[in-house]
């Protein structure tokens, strides 16, 4: 079925320090791909999202073009920050007749030092 | 803006009880509504898809007699753990749908405890 692979387990950079996560899919046609955001003790906060080829998708500095030649949709940062620090999660939607089923990667925890 | 309350936060129960959890949208009608769990080593588990005026769409490994789930109007769901065990310790989160959006807003979670 179709799915996403990213950047998993720890990932440690100092602030100003450039961010990359990666994230590929797997799927048909053209999935809605997101970027979630876990901070301890809360549920998953939307970052943004992408529906077509090219679009980007940005908010709070972190952005990510969808890229269907490559089927990525890889997280970039310039500067990240200690507030930053979270976990980070690539989804893609399957449409499911009138439901949607998202399906999520496993994660890659950020952690920045000041 | 679109949010998604759930309750109770934090649950601590004795084996072989049950808990019961509940999902609110706010500012939006919550015609889907997607039940997850999440544990350190299995991340996101998709327990259930609820569509108002649908079947409830189970996923492999979870059924209706041990996660029954309502979802009687577009703000509201709720879900019950019966019998809960060790394994069904976890995160369970709700995430809501509006009919004309994309994206599924979810709530802080409740965290089940199995004493």
């Amino acid at each position: 079925g179709d799915s996403v692979t990213q950047t998993e387990g720890q990932v440690a950079l100092s602030e100003e320090d450039f961010l990359t996560i990666h994230c590929n899919y797997s799927a048909s046609g053209y999935p809605t791909l997101f970027w979630y955001v876990q901070y301890p003790g809360e549920g998953p906060q939307l970052l943004f999202r992408a529906s077509r080829d090219k679009e980007k998708g940005s908010s709070r500095g972190f952005e990510a073009t969808y890229d269907k030649g490559t089927t990525s949709f890889h997280l970039r940062k310039a500067s990240v920050q200690e507030s930053d620090s979270a976990v980070y999660y690539c989804a893609l939607r399957q449409q499911q007749g009138t439901g949607s089923k998202l399906s999520f990667g496993k994660g890659a925890k950020l952690t920045v030092s000041p | 803006g679109a949010l998604v309350y759930q309750y109770p936060r934090r649950t601590i129960c004795k084996s072989g009880t049950s808990m019961r959890m509940e999902c609110q949208a706010v500012g939006f009608q919550a015609t889907s509504v997607a039940w997850y769990r999440q544990s350190p080593q299995k991340t996101f588990e998709l327990i259930a898809l609820s569509t108002v005026n649908s079947a409830i769409k189970y996923e492999q490994n979870f059924t209706q007699e041990k996660f029954p789930i309502s979802h009687p109007n577009l703000s509201f769901s709720s879900m019950t753990v019966l019998n809960a065990y060790l394994e069904d310790r976890g995160l369970y989160l709700c995430g809501a749908r509006a009919n004309s959006g994309n994206t599924l807003y979810f709530g802080e979670g409740s965290r089940l405890i199995v004493v």
